[in-house]
C-alpha cells in the first residue's frame, strides 16, 4: 500500500540554525500539507501546497518558514531560523483531491528538537 | 476564531461501546473528519462526513448533524489496541483542516 514518507525520523538543531525537513507524497496525490503537532497538544495546520504553489497557510506559517517542491517526488518544509519553540513533531500529509472531498494520508513525522 | 470542542479523555471496558462528541465553530465546512493517533504515531484517518447523517465502516460509525454543528464517533465493541487519542477535523476550505484537542481513549479490561 503506498504510503508518504519523511526524513530524518528526528532533527537536532542550535536555535537560529536552519532546517530542511523533507517528504516524499503518495505518487498520484496532488494536494501536499505540512502540519505540527507540539508534545501532547492538537495538530496544528501550517500550509498547503497544489499546482506547485502555496493554496493557503496558517498565521503560524510566518516568513521564517517556506516550502518547495524540488522535483517530482519530494516536497519539502524549510524553517530559516530555528526557535526553541519550533520544536515539535512535523508531519507532512497528501491527498488526491482537495480535503473538501478527500482523505488526507500522514506520513510518520519527524520530531524537531530545537536546542 | 474557530474551534472544536471534544472531550479530554474516555475510560471504557473491552467489548463496550464508546462515543466520542465533536461540536465546532468554524468559518467554513466542508465535512467533518475522525483521526486516529497512537503514542508517537502519525494520525490516520477514521471516517468522514460531508453530509448529516451516519457513516459506518466496520467497529467505527461517525455521525454528524451541520444544523447542531456536532457530530461523534462511535467505536463499538472496544479492543484493547483502540487505546489512542481521536482527534476530530474540519475541512474549512478545500485546502485547510482544522482539528480539535484530541480524546485520549483509555480501553480497560
Amino acid at each position: 500500500e503506498p504510503e508518504v514518507t519523511q526524513t530524518p525520523s528526528h532533527q537536532v538543531t542550535q536555535m537560529g540554525q536552519e532546517v530542511i525537513l523533507r517528504c516524499v507524497p503518495i505518487s498520484n496525490h496532488l494536494y501536499f500539507y505540512w502540519y505540527r503537532q507540539i508534545l501532547g497538544q492538537k495538530v496544528e495546520f501550517l500550509v498547503s501546497f497544489y499546482n506547485n504553489e502555496i493554496s493557503e497557510k496558517s498565521e503560524i506559517f510566518d516568513d521564517q518558514f517556506s516550502v518547495e517542491r524540488p522535483d517530482g517526488s519530494n516536497f519539502t518544509l524549510k524553517i530559516r531560523s530555528t526557535k526553541l519553540e519550533d520544536s515539535a513533531m512535523y508531519f507532512c500529509a497528501s491527498s488526491e483531491g482537495p480535503v473538501s472531498t478527500d482523505t488526507q494520508y500522514f506520513g510518520p513525522g519527524t520530531r524537531l528538537t530545537v536546542l | 476564531g474557530q474551534s472544536l470542542e471534544q472531550p479530554s479523555e474516555v475510560t471504557a471496558v473491552e467489548g463496550a461501546i464508546v462515543q466520542i462528541n465533536c461540536t465546532y465553530q468554524t468559518s467554513g465546512f466542508y465535512g467533518l473528519s475522525w483521526y486516529q493517533q497512537h503514542d508517537g504515531g502519525a494520525p490516520t484517518f477514521l471516517s468522514y462526513n460531508a453530509l448529516d447523517g451516519l457513516e459506518e465502516t466496520g467497529r467505527f460509525s461517525s455521525f454528524l448533524s451541520r444544523s447542531d454543528s456536532y457530530g461523534y464517533l462511535l467505536l463499538q465493541e472496544l479492543q484493547m489496541k483502540d487505546s489512542a487519542s481521536y482527534f476530530c477535523a474540519v475541512g474549512t476550505g478545500g485546502f485547510k483542516t482544522i482539528f480539535g484537542a484530541g480524546t485520549r481513549l483509555f480501553v480497560k479490561a
